[in-house]
């Protein structure tokens, strides 16, 4: 059974600065999807990033990027300029490939954007 | 967009009774999922459903049952809620195929069983 690890609970940031969200995995799969989903509070779960693990280029949507080490089995999540919008809770997650796998969920780690 | 809705967002129940969270997903999506989400435990998955009248057991689904009779609107039920079941429940949605394993996710149900 895979697994995903997000060992920080809480984290903080200044408004602007640049925030790097940790995450691990463990699988003994070699195809595989990664994810990350964002949930601000009160307010619905969104998908953030989502990286495919044969690919060797990181993942980037705008202010979101990913540093992605399959043979360590890491998948952080870079948030840069971070915005009083980005405080949210951030779930990393994990999918086989194959049709219609389940997602994995970390516990999540909650990130305050101070202004 | 898609639209994932769930039927309530607060909910309290007395012990014993039988409690019905309903989901519906406007995206003619075939897979659906209900969540719980608890506090340092994540997400964890309930059930799923594949296809209409199809379901399989997720990682927690002692305590639950769940329904799918119509493409989209799939429901978890509580046969006996317990105040073990106080949580947050979460469904989704995706639809299937290697190109697309984005799911969607309602606003979530405060369940609060007394």
């Amino acid at each position: 059974a895979q697994t995903v690890t997000q060992s920080q609970p809480e984290m903080s940031v200044q408004e602007a600065e640049t925030v790097t969200l940790s995450c691990t995995y463990d699988t003994s799969e070699n195809n595989y999807y990664l994810f990350w989903y964002k949930q601000p509070p009160s307010r619905q779960m969104i998908l953030v990033i989502r990286q495919e693990a044969y690919k060797q280029q990181n993942a980037t949507e705008n202010r979101f990027s990913v540093n992605f080490q399959k043979a360590a089995k890491s998948f952080s999540l870079k948030i840069s300029d971070s915005q009083l919008g980005d405080t949210a809770m951030y779930f990393c997650a994990f999918m086989s490939a194959g049709a219609n796998s389940k997602l994995t969920f970390g516990k999540g780690i909650t990130l305050s954007v101070r202004p | 967009d898609v639209k994932v809705t769930q039927s309530s967002r607060y909910l309290v129940k007395r012990t014993g009774e039988k409690v019905f969270l309903e989901c519906v997903q406007d995206m003619d999506h075939e897979n659906m999922f209900w969540y719980r989400q608890d506090p340092g435990l994540g997400l964890r998955l309930i059930y799923f459903s594949y296809d209409v009248k199809m379901k399989e057991k997720g990682d927690i689904p002692e305590g639950y049952s769940v329904s799918r009779e119509k493409k989209e609107r799939f429901s978890l039920i509580l046969e006996s809620a317990s105040t073990n079941q106080t949580s947050m429940y979460l469904c989704a949605s995706s639809a299937p195929g290697l190109a697309n394993y984005e799911q969607y996710f309602g606003p979530g149900t405060r369940l609060t069983v007394t």
